[in-house]
């Protein structure tokens, strides 16, 4: 069973471009959360889905920020004109479903994404 | 909104030998989960050990585990026999146990990592 992918691994744009992470949860995995980490900081929330719902956008930037998880395919995380602040590393994590059993909820992450921003 | 503190931004060890490393945490909820996880320079997040809050026993992964003090908020994790392969960032989690209806909806709150050193 492959793990959570994530691609690029490395994504280098210049201020002003569009930026688009790809996650591709674990099979089986419906629910997906994004977190970012910037440099020398621990991971921050951004963002909750479900298969073709935002259940949460708390941690999202409210411009330039956006996510997606269709029906199919994987979930995409897209940024637009980029800024030198949006370097860092970007997770995606998935799990199986939130109930109150904590085997259930375990959340697997992605490799991440590197962004760069020059 | 839940808060987790790690006061030691970087701890070093010797090989073989035992280290613990802190986290604090604050909320107001009484049902959460803890998580430790470390991530190497690969930067993969690996999960290390979990712990629920409603249970008094302390988590124990071989040679990894918790020391949690609920009345306290703190939530730490100790390392036995260290080995060159440990030494990587650590992050403490939070996580609510609330999810119907909550706000949570299972994500994680991070503290913002120490970095272990183990010496040969």
């Amino acid at each position: 069973n492959a793990g959570v992918m994530q691609n690029p691994r490395h994504l280098v744009r210049r201020r002003g471009q569009e930026a688009r992470l790809r996650c591709s949860p674990m099979k089986g995995h419906s629910h997906v959360y994004w977190y970012r980490q910037l440099p020398e900081e621990g991971l921050k929330f951004m963002v909750y889905l479900q298969k073709e719902n935002i259940i949460d956008e708390s941690g999202m930037p409210k411009e330039r920020f956006s996510a997606e998880f269709p029906k199919e395919g994987p979930s995409i995380l897209r940024i637009q004109q980029v800024v030198r602040g949006d370097s860092a590393a970007y997770f995606c994590a998935s799990s199986m479903k939130i109930t109150g059993t904590s085997g259930m909820n375990e959340q697997f992450f992605g490799p991440g994404t590197r962004l760069t921003v020059l | 909104a839940q808060t987790v503190t790690q006061s030691q931004p970087e701890m070093s060890v010797q090989e073989a030998e035992t280290v613990t490393l802190s986290c604090t945490y604050d909320t107001s909820e009484s049902d959460y989960y803890l998580f430790w996880y470390k991530q190497p320079p690969s930067r993969q997040m690996i999960l290390v050990i979990r712990q629920e809050a409603y249970k008094q026993q302390n988590a124990t992964e071989n040679r990894f585990s918790v020391n949690f003090q609920k009345a306290a908020k703190s939530f730490s994790l100790k390392i036995s026999d260290s080995q060159l392969g440990d030494a990587a960032m650590y992050f403490c989690a939070y996580r609510s146990a609330r999810i119907a209806g909550g706000t949570s909806y299972g994500k994680l709150t991070f503290g913002q990592g120490t970095i272990l050193t183990v010496h040969p």
